[in-house]
C-alpha cells in the first residue's frame, strides 16, 4: 500500500508570511499532483509534477518533485487569505494506466489578515 | 454543465437505509472515479470506470458497496444497510486524460 504523509497537519499564519508544505512517502510515484480545496467542493488541481528534481511555479506558489520521486513540496510565498483552504498531495500509481492516486492527508492553511 | 454534477449535495439516512448518490461526469470523459472523504482526512479511492466497464473496484470497504455506469456517462454508487462508519463525503471525479482529474463537489452523507 502508497501512503503519503503530509506535514504539516495545520498551518496559521499571517498575511504576507511564507510558507512551505511536505509531502513525503516511502513509495515512488510516476507524478505526483497537488490539490486546493475549499470547504464544501471538490480538490482543484493546481499542478502536475513528473520528473524527479523537477519545479514547477504558479505565481506565488512553487512545487517541487524529489529526485527519488518519493518526496514533494509547496511553497507559498506573501501568503494571502485567498490563499486559506486545504492543500492536498496525491500519488499516481505508475502500475495504472489512468493514474489511481493516493492522497496525503492534508494541510488545513488558514491565512489570516 | 460544465463540470461534475453530483446528486444529492447532502444525505442524512437513519442507520440500515439504503442510500444512492448519483453523479453525472463531463461529457465525453470516459474515466470516471469515485473517493471517499472522511472529515479532516485526504481522500481515499473507492472504484473506476473506464466507460461502462467497472476497471477497478479494489477501494470499495465492504460488499454494502456497489457502483456502476451502465451506459457509460451518468454513475451512481449504491450504499446499502448503511452504518455510522460511512458517514463522509463522497466524491466523484471524471478525467479524458489519465491524470488530470475534475472533481465534483461532492455529496455528503450523514448517518445517524
Amino acid at each position: 500500500t502508497q501512503l503519503l504523509e503530509q506535514s504539516p497537519q495545520f498551518l496559521s499564519i499571517q498575511e504576507g508570511e511564507n510558507l512551505t508544505v511536505y509531502c513525503n512517502s516511502s513509495s515512488v510515484f510516476s507524478s505526483l499532483q497537488w490539490y486546493r480545496q475549499e470547504p464544501g467542493e471538490g480538490p482543484v488541481l493546481l499542478v502536475t509534477v513528473v520528473t524527479g528534481g523537477e519545479v514547477k511555479k504558479l505565481k506565488r506558489l512553487t512545487f517541487q518533485f524529489g529526485d527519488a520521486r518519493k518526496d514533494s513540496s509547496l511553497h507559498i510565498t506573501a501568503a494571502q487569505p485567498g490563499d486559506t483552504g486545504l492543500y492536498l498531495c496525491a500519488g499516481a500509481d505508475g502500475g495504472t494506466s489512468y493514474g489511481k492516486l493516493t492522497f496525503g492527508q492534508g494541510t488545513i492553511l488558514t491565512v489570516h489578515p | 454543465g460544465a463540470g461534475v454534477s453530483q446528486s444529492p449535495r447532502y444525505k442524512v439516512a437513519k442507520r440500515g437505509q439504503d442510500v444512492a448518490l448519483r453523479c453525472d461526469p463531463i461529457s465525453g470523459h470516459v474515466s470516471l472515479f469515485w473517493y471517499q472523504q472522511a472529515l479532516g482526512q485526504g481522500p481515499e479511492f473507492l472504484t473506476y470506470f473506464q466507460n461502462e466497464a467497472q476497471l477497478d473496484k479494489s477501494g470499495l470497504p465492504s460488499d454494502r458497496f456497489f457502483a456502476e455506469r451502465p451506459e457509460g456517462s451518468v454513475s451512481t454508487l449504491k450504499i446499502q444497510r448503511t452504518q455510522q462508519e460511512d458517514s463522509a463525503v463522497y466524491l466523484c471525479a471524471s478525467s479524458y486524460l489519465p491524470g488530470e482529474l475534475f472533481f465534483g463537489e461532492g455529496s455528503r452523507l450523514t448517518v445517524l
